[in-house]
């Protein structure tokens, strides 16, 4: 089955610096890449996602880049505010006729420091 | 309405005790999922519904039983459990007919076992 991995697992960054996030999944048949914020206490939210026919994708500060090749993918956000602080799960799934399955990463936890 | 409504937000209940979790979306989505979150874990897949019908259930203990009684719908019965089946409890919905979908969360049941 399919195995995503998730580093670094806490990210610290000055307000204003930008942070990286990179995951890395096994199953090569996984087409759909989404990135979902969770603040605590909160909902999973999806930010960002991306599909396979796609190399990069931006939405103002964030951006997502995928090599299928290596079979790696990665969250990008600049100009970090107090407010981006949240859990980051990276997360991949394969078409389903009538679901997805989702298999989530393990977390990278971001604390943005005024 | 782009919301998945779960009740009981928080759910504190005995080891000999019968309880239901509810979900409720109108966003006219034909997916439905159950997930379990541990602090400081990622959301790990329990259930999925495809059309009112179970599709996945991820070797989950029967104490646990799922029941989608329409497309709206979607709920968690729970009888026995262990203190170790606390957790936050999330419900999300997602559309069929898209092969790229965007899984929809809600809010989740804390859910104590003592």
């Amino acid at each position: 089955g399919e195995n995503v991995e998730q580093h670094p697992s806490t990210l610290s960054v000055q307000e204003g610096d930008s942070a990286v996030i990179k995951c890395t999944y096994s199953d090569s048949a996984s087409n759909y890449f989404p990135w979902y914020k969770q603040e605590l206490g909160k909902r999973p939210q999806l930010i960002i996602d991306i599909r396979s026919n796609v190399g990069e994708k931006k939405d103002q500060r964030i951006a997502v880049t995928l090599n299928k090749t290596a079979k790696h993918f990665s969250l990008h956000i600049t100009e970090t505010q107090p407010e981006d602080s949240a859990v980051y799960f990276c997360a991949a799934s394969k078409p389903k006729t009538s679901y997805d399955k989702v298999i989530f990463g393990p977390g990278t936890s971001l604390s943005v420091i005024p | 309405d782009t919301e998945v409504t779960q009740t009981p937000k928080h759910l504190v209940m005995g080891m000999t005790n019968k309880k239901s979790l509810k979900c409720e979306q109108h966003m006219g989505h034909r997916a439905m999922y159950w997930y379990k979150q541990k602090a400081k874990k990622p959301p790990e897949l329990m259930f999925v519904y495809s059309y009112e019908k179970l599709s996945i259930n991820e070797s989950v203990p029967s104490r646990f039983s799922p029941e989608c009684p329409n497309s709206s719908l979607l709920n968690l019965h729970l009888h026995a459990l262990q203190p170790e089946d606390s957790a936050l409890y999330l419900c999300a919905s997602s559309r069929q007919w898209n092969v790229y979908t965007e899984a929809f969360f809600g809010q989740g049941t804390r859910l104590t076992v003592v």
